[in-house]
């Protein structure tokens, strides 16, 4: 158990909906990530987050949207859903952002998305 | 651009030693990590190399060349456990983190 909880574990929705994927970090860590990862793919970046302000973006679309909360809790918005769109979402967190041993990110179990 | 290569599959024998290969071309460099992901669920923290040279942790080894751009997971008395997809991701500097599409490694009796 990493310590990084993500909410809800399956989500299954349909074409042009809106879902919110959840994430709460380690204790102590400030930054958190959003990955996608489809079928047999690698992890895409999508965005990171350090002390509730956004760091840096990756392939993330337009549809796609995500905050930090005061208490570090994440959410990832997705909107206008797509078929292409079901994937497992992971989120990690680390301490730090500045690189080094402590940017070890730790990731959640993930929430897998089918979208119908 | 950012790249990051490994090979596709690999397959070993229980008891053996296994070498993961991953080679990177990227705009800075502040550290290679390596994740182990078993299907479907999270990946989780190997190693971090972010000098030349060999860093050791029970079973797993991995090994820096910042000068050559490359790295290599060493698993060593394989285990059927370990079969699994074995990720390299490389901080380039900055805030974001690259990853490879992993090796997926099987591990037969």
């Amino acid at each position: 158990d990493s310590g990084v909880t993500q909410t809800p574990k399956h989500l299954i929705t349909a074409t042009g909906q809106r879902v919110t994927l959840r994430c709460s970090p380690r204790s102590g860590d400030l930054s958190v990530y959003w990955y996608q990862q489809s079928l047999d793919q690698g992890l895409q970046f999508l965005i990171h987050y350090y002390n509730g302000e956004e760091r840096a973006k990756g392939n993330i679309l337009e549809r796609f949207s995500a905050q930090q909360f005061p208490d570090l809790h994440s959410e990832l918005n997705l909107s206008s859903l797509e078929l292409g769109d079901s994937a497992l979402y992971f989120c990690a967190s680390s301490v730090v952002m500045s690189g080094g041993v402590t940017d070890t990110q730790y990731f959640g179990p993930g929430t897998r998305l089918t979208v119908l | 651009g950012q790249n990051i290569d490994q090979p596709t599959e690999m397959t070993a024998t229980e008891g053996a030693i296994v070498q993961i290969n991953c080679t990177y071309q990227t705009s800075g460099f502040n550290g290679l990590f390596w994740y182990q992901q078993h299907a479907g669920e999270a990946p989780t923290f190997l190693s971090y190399n972010v000098l030349d040279g060999l860093e050791e942790k029970g079973r797993f080894s991995s090994f820096l060349s910042r000068s050559k751009g490359y790295s290599y997971l060493l698993l060593k008395e394989l285990q059927m456990k370990d079969s699994a997809s074995y990720l390299c991701a490389v901080r380039p500097g900055g805030f974001k983190t690259i990853f490879g599409a992993g090796t997926r490694l099987f591990v037969k009796a």
